[in-house]
């Protein structure tokens, strides 16, 4: 039931890009995305709703095919700060009311 | 706006102590979720309450692990007793209803335990 995040991590240097996916086999009302930074609390990115809509949040944006039930995170010209671990949260298409399952997380390094 | 609060921010005490963790949600939420977060397990959800009712507590491992919420305001997850495999952070999350849309959780800065 948990979420596979694809890569588990990835190093990029400043300004390249990266993309993060995140699968279930299970169908979704919702993908939430978080970013965690070493010793802080996850703090959220944007949320998908299934539909298949994209969202855009300054050079990070978020897709969600519903046929392939992923989500996949892109983060363009990378910058230090985006470093951390990103975690998918997934909310099955079951009406629980908001409960989130999250994926083991893919850690980012950005290096100058 | 205050975010959400967790007391202590860490906590240190032997096995088989009780240890009770706090936490105050934002204020006008009404769902409050309990993780605990280890390397080898990552974020897993431990319970959630919806208006102060526990709507699903399948993730709390045992039952050493309680969780209340006697007001809007205020939860607590004790631990009695405790043991060093308890060891972990522990993260409290609230968010609004959910009609309409989706809404995010917003995550308080954590409890650190360890047992020793």
């Amino acid at each position: 039931q948990q979420p596979v995040q694809s890569p588990q991590a990835v190093i990029l240097r400043e300004g390249e890009d990266a993309v993060i996916n995140c699968s279930s086999s299970k169908a979704l009302y919702s993908v939430h995305w978080y970013r965690q930074k070493h010793g802080e609390a996850p703090v959220f990115l944007m949320i998908l709703l299934k539909g298949g809509e994209q969202k855009g949040h300054e050079k990070i944006s978020a897709s969600f095919n519903e046929k392939k039930q992923q989500s996949s995170l892109y983060l363009t010209a990378s910058q230090l700060s985006y470093s951390g671990t990103y975690f998918c949260g997934t909310e099955l298409d079951d009406n629980q009311g908001g409960k989130l399952i999250f994926g083991q997380g893919t850690e980012l390094s950005v290096k100058p | 706006d205050a975010g959400v609060i967790q007391s202590p921010r860490h906590e240190v005490t032997e096995m088989g102590q009780e240890v009770t963790l706090r936490c105050k949600p934002i204020s006008g939420h009404d769902y409050l979720f309990w993780y605990r977060q280890t390397m080898m397990r990552g974020l897993e959800l431990l319970i959630y309450f919806n208006n102060n009712v526990p709507i699903d507590d399948s993730g709390m491992p045992e039952d050493r692990f309680s969780a209340k919420m006697p007001n809007a305001s205020f939860s607590t997850l004790k631990i009695q007793p405790s043991e060093p495999r308890d060891s972990a952070v522990y993260f409290c999350a609230s968010s609004t209803n959910r009609v309409g849309g989706n809404q995010p959780q917003h995550f308080g800065d954590g409890t650190r335990l360890s047992i020793l």
